[in-house]
């Protein structure tokens, strides 16, 4: 059974802050994504990693960054967080390499940016 | 622009009556196709998919068809029960590349007990 683990549950940040989520997954996938969740607009990938220490942008990466230094964590980083960044972030995880492959969430985050 | 669409945000349904969501794509060189469902404040979770050599996967409750002609895959409850109640979100992904999804909008799916 896939498990897919996200830090927060819930953030509240501040205008500027830096922040940091963190997704951890314990079935030795290859890729790992991130996407951020908002009404009317449904899923937006904001970055994915295949490999570690390699990233690729998805549809909406500025205003983030993201880190693979182990296989199993991948984090996203807000460099100076926006109000407009407030959303519902989710991690997912695929195996990899196999193409048609189902991706599997984490239970999200959901980030309120003051 | 929206590779994948849900034209419908939400739906109501009976307990026990068939519900029908809908899902349209443009991007031809999508070749696998996924359903999720999505309670509040939870991550989406994998309900069922079909490759596109397919036209139809059925799991239990759910069937989804898939005709590439018209470029529309369709998902089929039956029978409803009150805990489909959640945001559904088709996804596609294309055959080559990174393994990337991409989604609809979602709908929302109400079943009345």
């Amino acid at each position: 059974d896939v498990k897919v683990t996200q830090s927060s549950r819930y953030l509240v940040k501040r205008t500027g802050e830096k922040v940091f989520l963190e997704c951890v997954q314990d079935m030795d996938h290859e890729n790992m994504f991130w996407y951020r969740q908002d009404p009317g607009l449904g899923l937006r990938l904001i970055y994915f990693s295949y490999d570690v220490k390699m990233k690729e942008k998805g549809d909406i990466p500025e205003g983030y960054s993201v880190s693979r230094e182990k296989k199993e964590r991948f984090s996203l980083i807000l460099e100076s967080a926006s109000t407009n960044q407030t959303s519902m972030y989710l991690c997912a995880t695929s195996i990899g390499g196999a193409g048609q492959e189902t991706q599997y969430f984490g239970p999200g985050t959901r980030l309120l940016v003051l | 622009d929206q590779q994948v669409k849900q034209n419908s945000p939400s739906l109501s349904v009976q307990e026990g009556r068939i519900s029908i969501l809908n899902c349209d794509y443009t991007n031809s060189m999508f070749d696998y196709f996924l359903w999720y469902k999505k309670y509040p404040a939870e991550g989406p979770t994998f309900l069922i998919s079909i490759s596109s050599i397919k036209d139809k996967n059925e799991d239990g409750r759910f069937t989804v068809f898939l005709n590439k002609s018209a470029k529309h895959l369709s998902l089929h409850i039956v029978p409803s029960q009150p805990g489909d109640s959640a945001v559904y979100f088709c996804a596609a992904s294309p055959q080559t590349g990174a393994n990337n999804l991409f989604f609809g909008t979602g709908t929302r799916l109400t079943v009345i007990p």
